[in-house]
């Protein structure tokens, strides 16, 4: 079964304060997303990475997937309290996204 | 203009009723998904549909039923609801089953069974 880890599993900073998240697993995925989540809502797209070792910035936010295709990270510089949010990775294998748990973050003003 | 839409929101009953859901996308998508998400917030696929065909199907208990009238549509029934039915269930879409798809979700029915 593949799984995919995130940790932490909830972090609460200040405004400001740079943060790092994780997304790990033992597979080997063709590609791998990351969505945030906002309170009764869905899911929506923030990021795909392909290719090992690629860094994707998204103004604040810079995603990198690991060199062999099995892990990512999600790095916030400066984090605002619109960042707010469950983000949540997910790893494309046989036709179908594998789900990471999600780390709840919140920035405090 | 909403892309992924749902209804109800909210659907609160008793245990052994039957309920459905209904999602619509207005995107052009060819395939389609539901989800649920237990209190943990962990997303779990229930079922995907490809150009109304049934591709992905886990380890859903009989009671659950999709069924995919066409391309636009994928309503879920639920038969003979249980307490452990309880979740948020999310209907997505999205262009194709290539990986890498950006998958579009709607917002939710929240499923409350008493």
């Amino acid at each position: 079964t593949q799984l995919l880890e995130q940790s932490p599993q909830f972090l609460s900073i200040q405004e400001g304060e740079n943060l790092t998240v994780y997304c790990n697993s033992s597979s080997v995925f063709s590609s791998l997303q990351w969505y945030r989540q906002e309170p009764g809502e869905g899911p929506v797209l923030l990021v795909t990475v392909v290719t090992g070792g690629e860094v994707k910035k998204l103004k604040r936010l810079t995603f990198q997937f690991g060199d062999a295709r099995k892990d990512s990270s999600l790095h916030i510089t400066a984090a605002q309290p619109g960042d707010t949010g469950l983000y949540l990775c997910a790893g494309y294998s046989n036709y179908q996204l594998i789900w990471g748990a999600g780390t709840k973050l919140i920035i405090k003003p | 203009d909403t892309a992924v839409s749902q209804t109800p929101k909210y659907l609160v009953t008793q245990m052994g009723n039957d309920k459905s859901i209904k999602c619509e996308q207005n995107l052009g998508h060819d395939t389609m998904y539901w989800y649920k998400q237990d209190s943990k917030k962990f997303l779990k696929i229930m079922f995907s549909y490809n150009n109304k065909e049934l591709i992905i199907n886990e380890t859903v208990p009989n009671r659950f039923s999709p069924k995919s009238p066409d391309k636009a549509h994928l309503n879920l029934h639920i038969n003979s609801l249980e307490l452990g039915d309880s979740a948020v269930y999310f209907c997505a879409s999205s262009q194709g089953i290539v990986w890498g798809n950006e998958q579009f979700f709607g917002p939710g029915t929240r499923l409350t069974v008493l």
